[in-house]
């Protein structure tokens, strides 16, 4: 089935620095949501995004709605050991099939302390 | 409170045995969602819930995947004759509806059902 393409895979980054991934779609998305996944239990919602161009955050979290609506970027600041996870964008059409969403792969996030 | 509980958490399972795996969602949530969610993948949209009523099943990958919620709450998820190609993780999911009566945005996720398929 479709998926996203996010990137990067993985990321090993340094306790302290930022990081950035982002998603993209060759079709135009209503929703992007941002959900992490840690090991052993399912994908949290950490953010949602409803209008093209909007910036929200959540704490050290900011996401981005795309202009195109075909993408949207995460940036985590300051990243701390308990940001290890897997991080998937997800996004949602509006119409009909609303309650479905289309994930990305992932982005494995390891934090060395 | 609770969240959304699916068993059993493991399931290691011969070819063409049929397995019955469970989800119990938030009390109150009326949407009810399952996917499938490959190792190094994202999770796959299988079907939809809207009380009882299964109102897509569109990601079921054939006949032998079926699902049901006859009391609009607990849902089963059954896979007759497994194959090796259905090893995955299988997740449920459920939501709120919103204002308008459409499925809430946020979905809440279980822990999930690991399936081997030997």
């Amino acid at each position: 089935g479709q998926q996203l393409n996010q990137s990067p895979q993985s990321m090993f980054i340094q306790e302290g620095e930022d990081v950035s991934m982002n998603c993209t779609s060759s079709s135009i998305f209503n929703t992007w949501l941002w959900y992490k996944q840690d090991p052993g239990e399912g994908p949290v919602l950490l953010i949602a995004l409803y209008k093209a161009g909007e910036l929200t955050s959540n704490g050290r979290l900011t996401a981005q709605f795309g202009i195109t609506r075909k993408d949207s970027f995460l940036n985590i600041s300051a990243s701390i050991p308990s940001d290890v996870g897997i991080y998937f964008c997800a996004g949602r059409r509006s119409g009909g099939s609303n309650y479905k969403l289309t994930f990305g792969k992932g982005t494995l996030l390891t934090v060395n302390p | 409170g609770a969240g959304v509980s699916q068993s059993p958490r493991y399931k290691v399972t011969k070819r063409g045995q049929d397995v019955a795996l469970r989800c119990d969602p938030i009390s109150g949530h009326v949407s009810l969602y399952w996917y499938r969610q490959a190792l190094g993948q994202g999770p796959e949209f299988l079907t939809y819930f809207n009380y009882e009523a299964q109102q897509d099943k569109s990601g079921l990958p054939n006949d032998r995947f079926s699902a049901e919620r006859p009391e609009g709450s607990i849902s089963t998820l059954t896979i007759q004759r497994t194959e090796q190609r259905d090893s995955a993780m299988y997740r449920c999911a459920s939501s709120l509806t919103d204002a308008s009566g459409y499925p809430h945005y946020e979905q809440y996720f279980g822990p999930g059902t690991r399936l081997t398929v030997t």
